[in-house]
C-alpha cells in the first residue's frame, strides 16, 4: 500500500514535555514537508527537506526541530519552547521538479497540550 | 503581500445542488493554483493543479476556473453528494524560476451537503 502515513493520530503531552510525530512516505518522493493547522487558519509551513540529511525552515519553525536521516522519514519534534503546540499537524511529501508537482499528505496528528 | 481570500467562508447545500467556491489571489510571481479537499480530521487531497495557461480543468463533478488576469479562481461542484461535505482549501504557488515556490494556502471554505 503506498502513501504517507503518520503516527500517532491523537497525541497528548504535559506543558514541558517535548514531543515527536512520525511520517513516513513510501512513494520514493524526494522532499517532505510539515505543516501546522489551526481553526480557521490556513496551513503554515514549519519545516521542509528536499534531500537526506538537509532541512529548511519554513514561516513557522521556531520552538520545533526535524531531522531527515533517510529519504522515507521525517519526524517532528515540538519542543518546550513551542508557546501554542495546540492543533493539527500534517506532514506531506512530493517529487522534486519544477514547481508544479503534487504534494500527497498524511492523515495528520492532532496534538493536545495539557 | 501575498494572499489567498476564500469565499464563502462556509456554506450549506442540498444534496443534488450545484455550488461555486471563489478564491481570489494577490500571489506574486504566479505559478500554479491548486484546489484540495480535505474531510474532517483528515489531511487534504489534490483535487486540480493549473498552470497560468490554463483556464479549466476537471476531475469528475469538480470543475475549477482561472482567471489570471483577473487573479480569481472558482471550483464548481455538479450535482453534490453527501460525500462532498469537507473544506475546500485553494492553494497558490509563487513561481521561482522552475523550482517548487512557497505555496501560499488559503482558509478554505467548509461544504455541508444536507439530504
Amino acid at each position: 500500500d503506498g502513501g504517507i502515513t503518520q503516527s500517532p493520530k491523537y497525541l497528548f503531552r504535559k506543558e514541558g514535555q517535548n514531543v515527536t510525530l512520525s511520517c513516513e512516505q513510501n512513494l520514493n518522493h524526494d522532499a517532505m514537508y510539515w505543516y501546522r493547522q489551526d481553526p480557521g487558519q490556513g496551513l503554515r509551513l514549519i519545516y521542509y527537506s528536499q534531500i537526506v540529511n538537509d532541512f529548511q525552515k519554513g514561516d513557522i519553525a521556531e520552538g520545533y526541530s526535524v531531522s531527515r536521516e533517510k529519504k522515507e522519514s521525517f519526524p517532528l519534534t515540538v519542543t518546550s519552547a513551542q508557546k501554542n503546540p495546540t492543533a493539527f499537524y500534517l506532514c506531506a511529501s512530493s517529487i522534486v521538479g519544477r514547481g508544479k508537482e503534487q504534494q500527497f499528505f498524511g492523515p495528520g496528528t492532532r496534538l493536545t497540550v495539557l | 503581500k501575498n494572499q489567498v481570500e476564500q469565499s464563502p467562508q462556509s456554506l450549506i447545500i442540498l444534496e443534488g445542488k450545484n455550488c461555486t467556491l471563489q478564491c481570489n489571489y494577490t500571489v506574486s510571481p504566479f505559478s500554479n493554483l491548486r484546489w484540495y479537499k480535505q474531510d474532517t480530521g483528515r489531511g487534504p487531497v489534490s483535487l486540480t493543479i493549473m498552470t497560468f495557461s490554463e483556464n479549466t480543468k476537471s476531475n469528475g463533478r469538480y470543475t475549477a476556473t482561472l482567471d489570471a488576469d483577473t487573479k480569481q479562481s472558482s471550483l464548481h461542484i455538479t450535482a453534490s453528494q453527501l460525500s462532498d461535505s469537507a473544506s475546500y482549501i485553494c492553494v497558490v504557488s509563487e513561481w521561482n524560476g522552475g523550482s517548487q515556490g512557497n505555496l501560499i494556502f488559503g482558509k478554505g471554505t467548509k461544504l455541508s451537503v444536507k439530504p
